[in-house]
């Protein structure tokens, strides 16, 4: 079982909706989850981070996080065409090492259509 | 700012060469990793090295090793590529744990006939 899973899409939204990305993990030892987004032959960049329960809003994006369920979401409002990318769910076990060691889904295809 | 220089940004070897992909970054991080990319995967850590002078395997470390030369320099060497090390790679560094926040290079894609 790959311990960060997300649905690989392409998830296509019109121009304008509410984007919704799940992600479920399966370490319950997880503290801290990210979100990256990664532009066609790009390399990722770090769109939001959370590690406490609850929404977490950061102007038209806000993630989302249940320890409980051990899932996180990202939310993307008033989607543009701009958004169309990966979206890759990441999770971090800290551990006695220094460093991120994050754990990455497989990411899911944002298409936002115009 | 040059951030996270990776080099080569191609290359395309023979089954059973050797190549060193070359990493540094100028923004005096700690941390530093080596990630592979292949479709549907995700990204996969292959090692990292916490500090100066330590190195750990991460997921997927078989057929690879890699150095910590210094601060900024850490290369990653493939010493009999393989068709399976077909991949994309990424250098990544970081300071911060809290916000997880990974400097990314541009990815070296590497292809093993």
């Amino acid at each position: 079982q790959k311990e960060v899973e997300q649905n690989s899409g392409p998830l296509s939204v019109p121009e304008g909706a509410i984007a919704s990305l799940n992600c479920t993990y399966s370490d319950r030892g997880s503290q801290s989850f990210f979100w990256y987004r990664q532009y066609s032959g790009k390399s990722p960049e770090l769109i939001m981070f959370i590690y406490s329960n609850g929404d977490k809003e950061d102007g038209r994006f806000t993630a989302q996080l249940n320890k409980a369920s051990q899932y996180v979401s990202l939310l993307i409002r008033d989607s543009q065409p701009s958004d169309s990318a990966t979206y890759l769910c990441a999770v971090n076990i800290l551990t006695n090492n220094a460093g991120n060691m994050l754990t990455f889904g497989g990411g899911t295809r944002l298409m936002v259509k115009p | 700012n040059a951030g996270v220089t990776q080099t080569p940004k191609f290359q395309v070897l023979k089954t059973g060469q050797s190549m060193t992909l070359q990493c540094a970054q100028d923004m005096n991080h700690n941390s530093m990793y080596w990630y592979r990319q292949d479709p549907g995967m995700g990204l996969r850590l292959i090692y990292y090295s916490a500090s100066e002078g330590t190195t750990d395997k991460g997921e997927v470390p078989n057929g690879y090793n890699v150095s910590r030369l210094n601060k900024r320099e850490f290369s990653l060497r493939l010493e009999s590529a393989a068709p399976s090390q077909t991949s994309v790679y990424f250098c990544a560094s970081s300071e911060d744990r809290e916000t997880g926040e990974l400097f990314f290079g541009e990815g070296s894609r590497l292809t093993v006939l």
